[in-house]
């Protein structure tokens, strides 16, 4: 079945170091890639998507490129901030008009920025 | 800007009791997500409502779990007898009637359960 793989933290920064989060998924077919962040104590929230090969999703400084022929969807941002510090979880989803539209997600890779 | 409730936020309860979470999507959302995330994962897909109607369950325990969506509106996640396995974070999430492609889901902050 579809499942995605990213790395393992806590990865831990410095404040306006040069981020990369890995992600890599098996799926069939074409499916649309995500980031979610979940900061301490709250739900997730929708960083950015993408749902063709080549696009880039970017949202808040963070970028992230579908790539098809590395089936990768890496997170990266050029600067990161103590605010960035948070977990994230990279995900996907199949397309068409189904109803059943569920989302798998990666075991999510904790960041903390230190000041 | 609408939100996802959820409630309670915190549950400790004792294994073999009965816990209930509840959930109220956005409005005008059609379509309601329940999730369980164990410490140190990514959630897992437990039930999809499409208004009042399950579209997907295929990983809910159902022989302890049961989840119902009356009026197509807010939801109701049961879980007895509880288990220790069961701690986890429970989160719902809401989208815009799917059927016309996949369109965000928005969650809410989610209920965090502790089996004693």
């Amino acid at each position: 079945g579809d499942s995605v793989t990213q790395m393992e933290g806590p990865v831990t920064l410095s404040e306006e170091a040069f981020l990369t989060i890995n992600c890599t998924y098996t799926a069939t077919g074409y499916p649309s890639l995500f980031w979610y962040v979940q900061y301490p104590g709250e739900g997730l929230q929708l960083l950015l998507k993408a749902t063709k090969a080549d696009d880039k999703g970017s949202n808040k400084g963070f970028e992230a490129t579908y790539r098809k022929e590395t089936t990768s969807f890496h997170l990266e941002k050029g600067s990161v901030q103590v605010s960035d510090s948070a977990v994230y979880f990279c995900a996907l989803s199949q397309p068409g008009y189904s109803s059943a539209s569920k989302i798998i997600f990666g075991s999510g890779t904790r960041l903390s920025i230190r000041p | 800007e609408a939100e996802v409730a959820q409630s309670p936020r915190y549950k400790i309860t004792e294994k073999s009791q009965a816990v209930a979470f509840w959930c109220d999507p956005i409005s005008g959302h059609a379509t309601l997500y329940w999730y369980r995330q164990i410490l140190g994962q990514g959630p897992e897909l437990l039930v999809q409502f499409q208004d009042e109607s399950v579209v997907d369950d295929s990983q809910l325990p159902k022989d302890r779990f049961s989840a119902e969506r009356l009026k197509g509106v807010d939801s109701t996640l049961k879980i007895q007898p509880a288990e220790l396995g069961d701690s986890a974070m429970y989160l719902c999430a809401s989208s815009l009637r799917t059927g016309v492609m996949r369109l965000e889901q928005f969650f809410g902050p989610g209920t965090r359960l502790t089996v004693l």
